[in-house]
This record gives structure tokens, C-alpha cells and sequence, in this order.
């Protein structure tokens, strides 16, 4: 049973690129979440997507940042025109019920191995 | 808001010898409380959890915490800390709130463990 996997799991871009994150959740679970962890400052949510719908992005820069979760295929993280304080480790989690109603496993957020983005 | 704070950034132990890594927090309402644990270049994984009963968890690889809700604490603890312990360790909480917020966890900065043989 495949966990949850990020490509590229290395990113390295110039000022002004465009750069795309994919997120495959685990098997079944159709609800993904994406964090941004910068050093020092641990790890900060941006988006909670359900298939097909943005359910929560009040962890996402107003510019310049996207995030898409189509019927089929990987959710996508994507950063236009990147700046050097872009740079981070982005991370996706995805669990099988929304937090709110999973009773049993509630918080247990399965995470893939990261995509390292480094800003030229 | 929630917030979750751990006041170290890092914590030194010898190898045997018992372990502490402290978090503290804050959420209207009842929290639901994690630890989380990452090694290099690898995602977060989960170790335990608190949600309602007993106030010592006990966890994955021997670890456990122990919730006080008077010091709104959830510190995590080991016995007998190993080399392979050595990691960043991640303290999280979501409030207990089914009527708005979708419940997203609020991590704290993360304390980086240090054993030595």
C-alpha cells in the first residue's frame, strides 16, 4: 500500500519561474493537505483540499500561490513568478474523512517525504 | 486561535538516559493533541495522540505523554532515550470544534532531539 508520494522531491528554480508540486494521496484517502515548512519556523498549513474542491486556503499567500485537487489524478501546489523566500520544504498530507468527522483516527495525517524547492 | 508552543529548540540527552520534550498549548474548547516525528529529508509521521481518557499516551518506538490540563501541557517522554531517537519532534492540536473551523492541525516549530551515545 503505496503512501502518499511528492515529485519532484527536489525543485530548484530562478526568480520568476513557475514552479509545480504533485501530491499522489495514499489509496482511499481522498483528502489532502499541503504545508510549508521554512526553517526555524516550523511547520504551517496552507490548503485543505477535497476532490475537486478547496475546502480551507487561509494558509495560502493571496498572490501568486494555487492549489487544485482534480477528480482524477494529483493534487498540485502551484507557485507563479517564485521568489527566494519561496524557498522551503512543501509537504502533503492526506487522510481518509475530513479531521472534523474522523473520530477514530481524528489528526493522524499521513505525509508524503516532502518537495524541496530551492529559489535561484 | 490555537497555538501551540514548544519552548526548546533543541534538547540534549545521553543515550539511556530518560527523555523530555515539552509543549504547551492553547485552544478554546477541548484539544486534541499530537506528536509527530521527523527524521532528515522525510516526512512527519505519527507517534501518539490524546484525545479523551487516560492522561498518559503511550505511543510508537516506546514513546509517551502525558496531558495536563490545569498547565495546558502535553509534554512527550521516554524512558531510556536510543541514538536512533534522534530526530525533530513536532507537537500539534486541533480543537475539539465540529461547528466551523474544518480542524486543520497547528503545529508547533519543533524541537530538535539530540541523543549521544
Amino acid at each position: 500500500n503505496a503512501g502518499v508520494m511528492q515529485n519532484p522531491r527536489h525543485l530548484v528554480r530562478r526568480r520568476g519561474q513557475e514552479a509545480r508540486l504533485r501530491c499522489s494521496p495514499m489509496k482511499g484517502h481522498s483528502h489532502v493537505y499541503w504545508y510549508r515548512q521554512l526553517p526555524e519556523e516550523g511547520l504551517k498549513f496552507m490548503v485543505y483540499l477535497q476532490k475537486e474542491n478547496i475546502i480551507d486556503e487561509s494558509g495560502m499567500p493571496k498572490e501568486r500561490f494555487s492549489a487544485e485537487f482534480p477528480k482524477e489524478g494529483p493534487s498540485i501546489l502551484r507557485i507563479q513568478q517564485v521568489v527566494r523566500g519561496d524557498s522551503a520544504a512543501y509537504f502533503c498530507a492526506s487522510s481518509p474523512l475530513p479531521l472534523v468527522r474522523d473520530r477514530k483516527n481524528t489528526g493522524k495525517l499521513f505525509f508524503g517525504e516532502g518537495s524541496r524547492l530551492t529559489v535561484l | 486561535a490555537q497555538s501551540v508552543a514548544q519552548p526548546e529548540d533543541q534538547v540534549n540527552v545521553a543515550e539511556g538516559n530518560p527523555l523530555t520534550v515539552k509543549c504547551t498549548y492553547s485552544v478554546s474548547g477541548n484539544p486534541y493533541l499530537f506528536w509527530y516525528v521527523q527524521y532528515p529529508n522525510r516526512g512527519l509521521q505519527f507517534l501518539l495522540k490524546y484525545i479523551t481518557g487516560d492522561n498518559l499516551v503511550k505511543g510508537s518506538y516506546g514513546f509517551e505523554a502525558e496531558f495536563n490540563k490545569s498547565q495546558t501541557s502535553f509534554h512527550l517522554k521516554k524512558p531510556s532515550a536510543l541514538v536512533s531517537d534522534s530526530a525533530l519532534y513536532f507537537c500539534a492540536v486541533r480543537a475539539l470544534d465540529y461547528g466551523g473551523s474544518q480542524g486543520n492541525l497547528i503545529f508547533g516549530k519543533g524541537t530538535k532531539l539530540s541523543v549521544k551515545p
